[in-house]
């Protein structure tokens, strides 16, 4: 079974810049979430879809970040622009069901300068 | 609200000896608890998971862990380290579950450092 995939792996960008990221769930996962790793800090929890709906987006910033997952399958996650502050890894998870079991995804790497 | 601390940000062990990594909890539910293991440049891998069962869980790798209920805690042990074990830990707690799954909330990690 194929796991969570994510691209870019690395990316730098200037502030004020904007900035893409790809997630490919576990085939036939329903749910997904986005989440950000400070250095230093554990993952943070952005937002969480069930299918192609947003089930809790109350910690993403949503003047800069946004998220979709069009046709319940794939997701992308945008930030613009980007601030120093957004320096992270982010994190892709998946779970088939209402188990708790997620499956995450090797991160994507983001420095800003 | 729940959350977790993970007492000790860094951890050293010599090949051989015992592991022990503490984390204690809060929760105003009964909540399911976890270890998730970190390498580098890979993937979070979850170790183990208590969800109000057993109370000593096994998990992969020979690691373990016990949810005292009394002591809000759920410790990480493993009786003799590997060189391969050298990781971020995090132990984590979820939320309530909502209508599409849980949101897991991580304390701040411990770095395992084995040495041979």
């Amino acid at each position: 079974e194929a796991g969570v995939a994510q691209s870019p792996r690395y990316k730098i960008i200037e502030k004020r810049q904007s900035v893409a990221f790809w997630c490919n769930p576990i085939s036939g996962h329903a749910t997904l979430y986005w989440y950000q790793q400070i250095l230093g800090q554990g993952p943070k929890l952005l937002i969480q879809f069930q299918n192609n709906g947003v089930v809790d987006d109350s910690q993403l910033p949503k003047d800069r970040f946004s998220a979709e997952r069009l046709k319940g399958v794939d997701s992308t996650l945008k930030i613009q622009p980007a601030k120093l502050e957004d320096s992270a890894v982010y994190l892709c998870a998946s779970s088939r069901d209402l188990s708790y079991e997620q499956y995450f995804g090797p991160g994507t790497r983001l420095t800003v300068t | 609200a729940q959350s977790v601390t993970q007492l000790d940000s860094h951890v050293s062990v010599s090949e051989g000896t015992p592991v022990l990594l503490r984390c204690n909890y809060s929760s105003s539910y009964s909540p399911s608890l976890f270890w998730y293991v970190q390498h580098p440049n890979k993937g979070l891998q979850l170790l183990l998971k208590y969800t109000s069962a057993a109370t000593l869980v096994k998990g992969i790798n020979g690691f373990e862990a016990e949810f005292k209920k009394s002591e809000t805690s759920f410790h990480l042990t493993k009786p003799s380290a590997h060189m391969s074990d050298a990781a971020e830990y995090f132990c984590v707690v979820s939320d309530p579950p909502n209508q599409a799954g849980t949101a897991l909330i991580f304390g701040k990690g411990t770095t395992l450092s084995v040495s041979s």
